[in-house]
């Protein structure tokens, strides 16, 4: 069983402060990570990309990628009550998938 | 990004029925994705649709209870049969963005099933 875990909170964080989101995966294959946001009622909404060991920041998010731990990561900065969602972390699994197997999701709440 | 129109948007259908939803993609995908959110979770990967084969099925998920068809490139259709409450879902369609490998995968707007 291909496995994606996160912790599924609520995590609470102050607004301004930075938010950390992580998520581990089972399938030492997994060549694509993907952290989506889901707002309540609505469908997903792709966030980050990562493909390669390190980190990539796009305006106030850092992915950050570690394959030897199996390890996936979601930075916010400057958290805003907008922010306020679930964050669901997404991997493609090795051996030739192409579809996303999806973590449970964690709530995050930034609290004004 | 591909835009993606999937309807109806919501159904209360009655149990023993079925319902047939639509994912019309504004350009020429190769694979096309079906999922399946029950309330309070995440997302679970239903089939794969390429068009001109065959819908590959997740474990836990068989034809004869989602018959997916794929006629051409930008067209996708799920059936939910022989309904009964557990499959009371959102159910989302998905593309991969051309080219392949480019940054991630486009998700319609769901389609809220609520079987009674």
């Amino acid at each position: 069983q291909k496995e994606v875990e996160q912790n599924s909170g609520p995590l609470s964080v102050p607004e301004g402060a930075i938010a950390s989101l992580n998520c581990t995966y089972s399938d030492r294959g997994s060549q694509s990570f993907f952290w989506y946001r889901q707002y309540s009622g609505k469908s997903p909404e792709l966030i980050m990309s990562i493909y390669s060991n390190g980190d990539k920041e796009d305006g106030r998010f850092t992915a950050q990628l570690n394959k030897a731990s199996q390890y996936v990561s979601l930075l916010i900065r400057d958290s805003q009550p907008s922010d306020s969602a679930t964050y669901l972390c997404a991997v493609i699994p090795g051996g030739g998938a192409d579809g996303l197997t999806f973590g449970k999701g964690t709530h995050l709440i930034i609290q004004p | 990004s591909a835009v993606i129109s999937q309807k109806p948007s919501r159904d209360i259908c009655q149990r023993g029925t079925s319902l047939t939803i639509q994912c019309q993609v504004d350009s020429q995908v190769t694979m096309m994705f079906w999922y399946r959110q029950q309330p309070g979770q995440s997302l679970t990967l239903i089939a794969t649709a390429n068009q001109g084969s065959e819908a590959t099925y997740e474990s836990g998920f068989v034809i004869d209870k989602f018959p997916i068809s794929r006629p051409n490139l930008t067209f996708s259709t799920l059936t939910v049969s022989n309904m009964s409450p557990e499959d009371s879902s959102i159910y989302l369609c998905s593309v991969e963005p051309p080219p392949p490998g480019a940054l991630g995968y486009t998700f319609g707007s769901g389609t809220r099933l609520t079987v009674v």
